[in-house]
């Protein structure tokens, strides 16, 4: 039992070039989530997705796109990186009674 | 919006020393939660309080909920090192929220031997 995986675990990219982190969760959960980490600023929405089949903007979603992809997948995609979107990136997917989330361990990306 | 104010930002202190993280908002919050985050890794659930005045306690960690479930404070007594950490306090709105959390800033703790 996995939980939540996510890769890659690190990037650096170029600006404007693109690509897609991909999130996968073996937990049969409904809702998932992206976030960003900043320091000093928490954790940040960026997306989420209530169910398959389904996605809807967070607090940052400016310069993203996600994918939910099934059930067990959630791909968020930068089309054109920036510097600005350098930052540590977390996948999570709820369960439980009240509203607990898991977290995968996150990839750092870097845009130079 | 509903935004979730954490202090102190730092906190540095010796082994065996007690501290109080604070998690405060203007916003009614359906529940709120505790995560502990180590370097190079996702954020880890220590509780979730979903009743006004709760108190939950976790070894050396006291959590409560305050009564109108718009502050929440976080207690370790006697740290110890391997409490070293970032600690992040989360609020959900409940209702329609989708079980979006709101993250308050975090607060990174180091506990000197």
């Amino acid at each position: 039992n996995a939980g939540v995986t996510q890769t890659p675990k690190f990037q650096v990219l170029k600006t404007g070039q693109s690509m897609t982190l991909q999130c996968a969760q073996d937990m049969n959960h409904n809702s998932m989530y992206w976030y960003r980490q900043d320091p000093g600023m928490g954790l940040r929405l960026i997306y989420y997705s209530a169910s398959e089949g389904t996605t809807d903007k967070g607090e940052v979603p400016n310069g993203y796109n996600v994918s939910r992809l099934n059930k067990r997948e959630f791909s968020l995609r930068l089309e054109s990186a920036a510097p600005s979107q350098t930052s540590v990136y977390f996948c999570a997917s709820r369960g439980g009674g009240y509203n607990e989330q898991f977290f995968g361990p996150g990839t750092r990306l870097t845009v130079l | 919006t509903q935004l979730l104010e954490q202090s102190p930002q730092f906190l540095s202190i010796q082994e065996g020393e007690n501290l109080t993280v604070y998690c405060n908002s203007s916003s009614v919050f359906s529940s709120l939660q505790w995560y502990r985050q180590e370097p190079g890794e996702g954020p880890v659930l220590l509780v979730t309080v979903v009743t006004g005045g709760e108190v939950k306690k976790l070894k050396r960690l006291t959590f409560q909920f305050g009564d109108a479930r718009k502050d929440s404070s976080l207690h370790i007594t006697a740290a110890q090192p391997g409490d070293t950490g970032l600690y992040l306090c989360a609020g959900n709105a409940g209702g329609t929220s989708y079980g979006k959390l709101t993250f308050g800033q975090g607060t990174i703790l180091t506990v000197h031997p």
